[in-house]
């Protein structure tokens, strides 16, 4: 079975600063996709960024960005720029690729993130 | 983007009343479709995988016949809780994969809140 840690239950940071989560997960398998999604107050679960497995290049989406380490087993997202509506919680998740119809996401345990102006 | 509606947003009903869940994708076909359970402060827990024309599949722990899934359609799955207690109060969130996309990317609807007197 995969598990999804993330080591930090609450961080912050003030407004335009960068901030970096860390997740680290465990897996035998070699194939998978990992997520960030992001759960802001009105709880609506919202994809961040999505990383294959295969592929060596760190995901980018505008001011976010991982850094995926597949023999270490970590995949950190990094936040530039910090605006007050990146205060969320954010979950990193990880899911085996199965066929069609199977695909499953565990997720990790949260990192709670207050923007400060 | 994929839009996936999911209603009530709240809901109150007393102990020992069913209270159903309706899931939709709005713009896209699901065939697959997850429930999950959040209780406060903590991570999203999978409860079922949802497949159109197919029984659900349960994740261990959880009652096939306390939380019953239908999903009769592409676009619609529901979730009953049959016969409430105030331990089934809870935060459930449905999420849908887009048949025709690839990727493992699931959207997640807004979440119910049931509250069991």
């Amino acid at each position: 079975a995969q598990t999804v840690t993330q080591s930090q239950p609450e961080m912050s940071v003030q407004e335009a600063e960068t901030v970096t989560l860390s997740c680290t997960y465990d897996t035998s398998e070699s194939n998978y996709y990992l997520f960030w999604y992001k759960q802001p107050p009105s709880r609506q679960m919202i994809l961040v960024i999505r990383q294959e497995a295969y592929k060596q290049q760190n995901a980018t989406e505008n001011r976010f960005s991982v850094n995926f380490q597949k023999a270490a087993k970590s995949f950190s997202l990094k936040i530039s720029d910090s605006q007050l509506g990146d205060t969320a919680m954010y979950f990193c998740a990880f899911m085996k690729h199965e066929n069609f119809g199977n695909e499953k996401l565990t997720f990790g345990t949260g990192t709670r993130l207050t923007i400060i102006p | 983007g994929a839009v996936v509606s999911q209603h009530p947003s709240r809901v109150i009903c007393k102990s020992g009343t069913s209270v159903k869940i309706e899931c939709r994708s709005l713009d896209f076909q699901a065939t697959t479709m997850f429930w999950y359970r959040q209780f406060p402060k903590q991570s999203l827990m999978l409860m079922a995988t949802s497949n159109e024309g197919s029984k659900a599949t349960y994740e261990q722990g959880v009652e096939k016949d306390k939380f019953l899934i239908n999903h009769a359609s592409l676009t619609l799955s529901t979730l009953t809780v049959t016969s409430a207690h105030p331990e089934d109060s809870s935060f459930y969130i449905c999420s849908a994969r887009d048949t025709l996309s690839g990727g493992g990317i699931q959207y997640f609807g807004a979440g119910t809140r049931l509250s069991v007197l």
